[in-house]
């Protein structure tokens, strides 16, 4: 069974830094792109930042390029995401997701699936 | 920049239909998905390139994409689909989420 767990979120002060981990297990971690997608209190998904298995492709949303940085460890099977400069508006619960629909690639295109249950970080003073 | 909508809410009786739309510019030409987001919970795929269902998933959802329009069907509608549900799709490399539809099971 595929397990995405994600650890690290909590609560930071404006302009501090925070790293998020998410451990993998039940498939071959370094065959696949990951991704972060986040979700705002009471608010809907926006795609955060993805990596394709040797990361060598990297992509951020607008809202993040700049401030966060994906990296993965693949001898570790684990995801993570760098998050520094944070503001008011990136609190948000961050899932960690596995790019479905093929090996190897681009971290790009196809689907995600599936989804571990989430990091909750809040930025506020 | 590419923007994918949805309606923000539709009800449905149980054992009806629900459709879901999500509009965006020629998204006929790209792929769809869609996933299901019960209160508490992660999102769950129910339907990626544009029609096809992930195993464990009912026959009752199927999908569409044609035009500038993507459509979720949820047929025979049941109490346990009463869920939030978002469409994605690609564009230049960076994924897009629909902003959502509440489905309610009246």
């Amino acid at each position: 069974e595929v397990q995405l767990v994600e650890s690290g979120g909590g609560l930071v002060q404006p302009g501090r830094s925070l790293r998020l981990s998410c451990a993998a297990s039940g498939f071959t971690f370094d065959d696949y792109a990951m991704h972060w997608v986040r979700q705002a209190p009471g608010k809907g998904l926006e795609w955060v930042s993805g990596i394709s298995w040797n990361s060598g492709s990297i992509g951020y949303a607008d809202s993040v390029k700049g401030r966060f940085t994906i990296s993965r460890d693949n001898a570790k099977n684990s995801l993570y995401l760098q998050m520094n400069s944070l503001r008011a508006d990136d609190t948000a619960l961050y899932y960690c997701t596995k790019r479905q629909g093929g090996r190897y690639g681009d971290y790009a295109d196809n689907w995600f699936d599936p989804w571990g249950q989430g990091t909750l970080v809040t930025v506020s003073s | 920049s590419y923007e994918l909508t949805q309606p923000p809410s539709v009800s449905v009786s149980p054992g009806q239909t629900a459709s879901i739309t999500c509009s965006g510019d020629k998204l006929g030409d790209k792929y769809v998905c869609w996933y299901q987001q019960k209160p508490g919970q992660s999102p769950v795929l129910v339907i990626y390139q544009d029609s096809k269902r992930p195993s464990g998933i009912p026959e009752r959802f199927s999908g569409s994409n044609s035009g500038n329009t993507a459509t979720l069907t949820i047929s025979g509608t049941q109490a346990m689909d009463e869920a939030d549900y978002y469409c994605q799709a690609w564009d230049s490399s960076t994924a897009l989420f629909g902003t959502g539809t509440k489905v309610t099971v009246l």
